[in-house]
């Protein structure tokens, strides 16, 4: 079974905060990973592709770390703010599938 | 303004029609994609298309079909024989290739049926 598993699945945080999440998915035939932010009333949108392992990517205050070895990657935000309130969804390209596979996705409210 | 547009937003229909939803994408990519989404479930795919003429199934493929007839048109039939329709569907487009490019998403349709 290749299943991609996101947690915490919500989050609700202070504006200021910093905050991370976890993607984990199969290590075995890996080829790439995604993150994709998806604001209420609009099209998820991506935010990283990521392919080797150790693999670090920022946008913003927003970053990402790849371990493929041991099958996962870590989303950060830094002093979230209320506009980053939305769910962030991630899947994996394994080599033995032929589409992504993706999380369940983890919701995040910021309150100001 | 390259995109990637789903019509009609919402669409109701009655239980035994078939129905079809539009996607249209003037990116210029060879690959498009169809998912679902339910409530407290992640996006599943349906059908997926890496070039014209050729789409191959997902992990939901039943009660569903497609063609692509056109690179820049990738609609998705849902058939009376899809038990459970009623769902949030989602096309996406990208360049193809083995998962190194970002997908594309349009805006959604939002299917119910009675």
């Amino acid at each position: 079974i290749l299943n991609v598993e996101q947690s915490p699945q919500s989050l609700h945080v202070q504006e200021g905060d910093s905050t991370n999440f976890t993607c984990s998915f199969p290590s075995s035939n890996f080829y790439a990973l995604h993150w994709y932010r998806w604001e209420t009333a609009k099209s998820p949108e991506a935010l990283f592709v990521m392919t080797l392992n150790g693999d670090e990517k920022k946008k913003g205050r927003i970053s990402a770390t790849l371990n493929t070895k041991e099958g996962y990657s870590y989303l950060y935000i830094k002093g979230s703010q209320p506009e980053d309130s939305a769910t962030y969804l991630c899947a994996s390209f394994l080599q033995a599938g032929t589409a992504l596979i993706f999380g369940k996705g983890t919701t995040l409210s910021v309150s100001s | 303004d390259g995109g990637i547009t789903q019509s009609p937003k919402y669409l109701f229909r009655k239980e035994g029609q078939n129905v079809t939803l539009s996607c249209e994408q003037n990116l210029n990519h060879d690959a498009m994609y169809w998912y679902r989404q339910d409530p407290g479930q992640g996006l599943r795919l349906i059908y997926y298309s890496q070039i014209v003429n050729d789409f191959q199934k997902g992990d939901i493929a039943e009660g569903y079909s497609v063609s692509r007839e056109k690179k820049e048109s990738f609609p998705l039939t849902v058939t009376s024989a899809q038990k459970n329709p009623t769902a949030f569907y989602l096309c996406a487009s990208s360049i193809a290739g083995r998962g190194s490019y970002e997908q594309y998403f349009g805006p959604g349709t939002r299917l119910t049926v009675t």
